[in-house]
């Protein structure tokens, strides 16, 4: 079946650290990979998108890198900001339906 | 542009009470869901809709009703509120059911059932 698996939280980083998320995916077919940040009371929000292998999804200093022989999709940025501490959810996209990992707390401190 | 909202924000439901939550996108996307997220275990895909008319059952669809009847709205029905029904419900918005394009989220409804 189709899924994704984040690494687990929390995460807590000293501004100007860099930054890893691990993400992996199971999935048939060739899905779009997705990652989303949701900071405290709102929504989800895009921040990075890559639809095949091998492309860089990039936004806000975040990168992610599909890679299809790996099937990873970590998201990375080289130096965090107070203002990035936020839970963080990778996400794929294959046929008609979208599949969530459980998220990632990443707090910042100064 | 207004997006996808969701109304109301916040509730306060005694058990086995009804009430609908809003959720509106003027994007002209044909595919809507709604999801709920609890702690620890992400987002769970209650009832999702490919146009409207169409409706279908997601991982999560007992104790919850939706219809569409038109492309913008999309609102979830609770029939009779539980204690298990507390939680954040999102309700989110995408181009077409398939292809490449991400889903749009509105900012959630915390329910909360007494």
């Amino acid at each position: 079946g189709n899924s994704v698996t984040q690494m687990e939280g929390p995460v807590t980083l000293s501004e100007e650290a860099f930054l890893t998320i691990n993400c992996t995916y199971t999935a048939t077919g060739y899905p779009s990979l997705f990652w989303y940040v949701q900071y405290p009371g709102e929504g989800l929000q895009l921040l990075l998108k890559a639809t095949k292998a091998d492309d860089k999804g990039s936004n806000k200093g975040f990168e992610a890198t599909y890679r299809k022989e790996t099937t990873s999709f970590h998201l990375e940025k080289g130096s965090v900001q107070v203002s990035d501490s936020a839970v963080y959810f990778c996400a794929l996209s294959t046929g008609n339906q979208f599949y969530f990992g459980t998220g990632t707390s990443l707090t910042v401190i100064p | 542009n207004a997006g996808v909202t969701q109304t109301p924000k916040f509730q306060v439901l005694k058990t086995g009470q009804s009430m609908t939550l809003q959720c509106a996108q003027d994007m002209n996307h044909e595919y809507m869901s709604w999801y709920r997220q609890d702690p620890g275990m992400g987002l769970r895909l209650i009832h999702y809709s490919v146009g409207a008319g169409i409706t279908d059952q997601g991982e999560v669809p007992n104790g919850y009703n939706v219809s569409r009847s038109t492309t913008e709205d999309f609102p979830l029905r609770l029939l009779s509120a539980a204690p298990s029904q507390t939680s954040v419900y999102f309700c989110a918005s995408r181009i077409t059911e398939f292809g490449n394009q991400p889903q749009h989220f509105g900012d959630g409804t915390r329910l909360s059932i007494l």
